[in-house]
């Protein structure tokens, strides 16, 4: 079963509004989340590392003020994409998992965010 | 950061075996092989790991060359559930050093009927 849930799955929004993504780790601690962008017919884009208690690090080129994380939990972290615009407009995935990269990530499935 | 490269695509016919590759030759001495896959519209799914020796479970089989400068993931018998896009990824074994994934173009896997 999955043990990242991503919601929503799927959110359709006027041009201006503030969408809100939140990413739960379901059975397992996560002091580390990352966010990711996808554009159609490429590679996902890490945005940012979410850190829990502290903030977020994000990736150069991506706008802190646009795109805010908060991670208060070690369980959730949500991304707000504020005065959300159509260029916006992609598929946004999060990861969780623990520190010991012999250990895999694990991902949500995803939300498809679409900016009228 | 060490870097793969894999091919863009590949072809293969359904319930046959698929050999992806992925070259590695800058990859440290601390670096896991990791395989990750992405079906349309979903998010990435992990599908294997490895460190020195060769790797099986119950999705694929993951081959490691004797320097560690080139992976193949197997999948033994292909079908058309497997058709997605493949990472080869390198992740640093020393705890809290590049914990962050990141992902190259890798490579489009389309399943012939």
């Amino acid at each position: 079963g999955a043990v990242v849930s991503q919601h929503p799955s799927r959110v359709i929004c006027k041009s201006g509004t503030s969408v809100k993504i939140e990413c739960r780790s379901l059975d397992f601690q996560a002091t580390t989340m990352f966010w990711y962008r996808q554009f159609p017919k490429q590679s996902l884009m890490l945005m940012a590392t979410s850190n829990e208690g502290s903030k977020a690090t994000y990736e150069q080129g991506v706008e802190k003020d646009k795109f805010l994380i908060n991670h208060a939990s070690l369980t959730l972290s949500t991304l707000t994409v504020t005065s959300a615009h159509p260029e916006d407009s992609s598929f946004y995935i999060c990861s969780a998992g623990t520190a010991n990269s012999n250990q895999p990530q694990h991902f949500g499935d995803g939300t498809r965010l679409s900016i009228l | 950061d060490a870097k793969t490269t894999q091919p863009n695509s590949m072809e293969s016919n359904e319930e046959e075996p698929v050999h992806l590759p992925c070259n590695h030759s800058t990859i440290s001495g601390t670096d896991y092989i990791h395989w990750y896959r992405q079906l349309p519209s979903q998010g990435p799914e992990y599908v294997i790991h490895g460190l020195t020796s060769n790797v099986n479970n119950r999705m694929a089989s993951l081959a490691i060359a004797e320097d560690r400068k080139s992976s193949t993931l197997i999948l033994h018998r292909a079908t058309l559930r497997d058709a997605a896009v493949y990472y080869c990824i390198l992740r640093d074994v020393v705890v809290g050093r590049d914990d962050k994934i990141i992902f190259g173009k890798g490579t489009r896997l389309h399943i012939l009927p």
